[in-house]
């Protein structure tokens, strides 16, 4: 039974191109995210939604728009892909969010590689 | 503005001796503060959490971590390391109200020789 799952795995592509990753937590949880992990391991935050709302948008450039379709799903859809944007990205979810929840574990799903050449 | 800062990318043990790896945070309000190990090619684990309820915090596999607050740390250990701890350890800082947003150390490697 998989918690936190991504799709691809894997996604090899050129610069220039548009490409999605899928995220789905079988959780029940209320709040996802979205991190960057770069060539050093360096992991940051990008986007959070809770009950399909968005809460944290960090700076991140508007080539990458997520969506959240159901507290469920959160899709992110990269636009003009460039070298830089080469990174291994997370999805995760915890429990339900509220003004106290920042104690809550995140649970992580196993990365999807972005590789653009 | 919160951070973490871990000391040492790397840290080398041998299996059977102690495991300490560093971490100090900086934050303006009171933190909860968090380890998360990666094994390879997986994604981010929590190991242990403190939330102001206690000072030493144990955590899953035997691992443990002591928030103190006069030195801004919050160091993980493990008395005895196995092969299998071998893994890209985080530390991260959350504020401790409002939404939850993690902000990460910048990872130590633990390298476990037989």
């Amino acid at each position: 039974d998989t918690a936190v799952s991504q799709t691809p795995k894997y996604l090899v592509t050129q610069m220039g191109n548009d490409k999605s990753i899928k995220c789905e937590q079988n959780l029940g949880h209320d709040t996802m995210y979205w991190y960057k992990q770069d060539s050093k391991k360096f992991l940051k935050i990008m986007f959070s939604y809770n009950n399909k709302e968005l809460i944290i948008n960090e700076t991140v450039p508007n080539r990458f728009s997520p969506k959240s379709p159901d507290k469920a799903h959160l899709n992110l859809h990269i636009n003009s892909l460039e070298l830089g944007d080469s990174a291994v990205y997370f999805c995760a979810s915890s429990p339900p969010g509220d003004l106290y929840s920042s104690y809550n574990e995140q649970f992580f799903g196993p990365g999807t590689r972005l590789t653009v050449l | 503005a919160q951070s973490v800062t871990q000391l040492g990318s790397h840290v080398s043990v041998s299996e059977g001796a102690l495991v300490l790896l560093r971490c100090n945070y900086s934050s303006s309000v009171p933190p909860y503060l968090f380890w998360y190990v990666q094994y390879p090619n997986q994604g981010l684990q929590l190991l242990l959490k403190y939330t102001s309820a206690a000072t030493l915090v144990k955590g899953i596999n035997g691992f443990e971590a002591e928030f103190k607050k006069s030195e801004t740390s919050f160091h993980l250990t493990k008395p005895s390391a196995h092969m299998s701890d071998a893994a890209e350890y985080f530390c991260a800082v959350s504020r401790s109200s409002g939404f939850q947003k993690l902000v990460f150390g910048t990872g130590t490697r633990l390298l476990v020789s037989p």
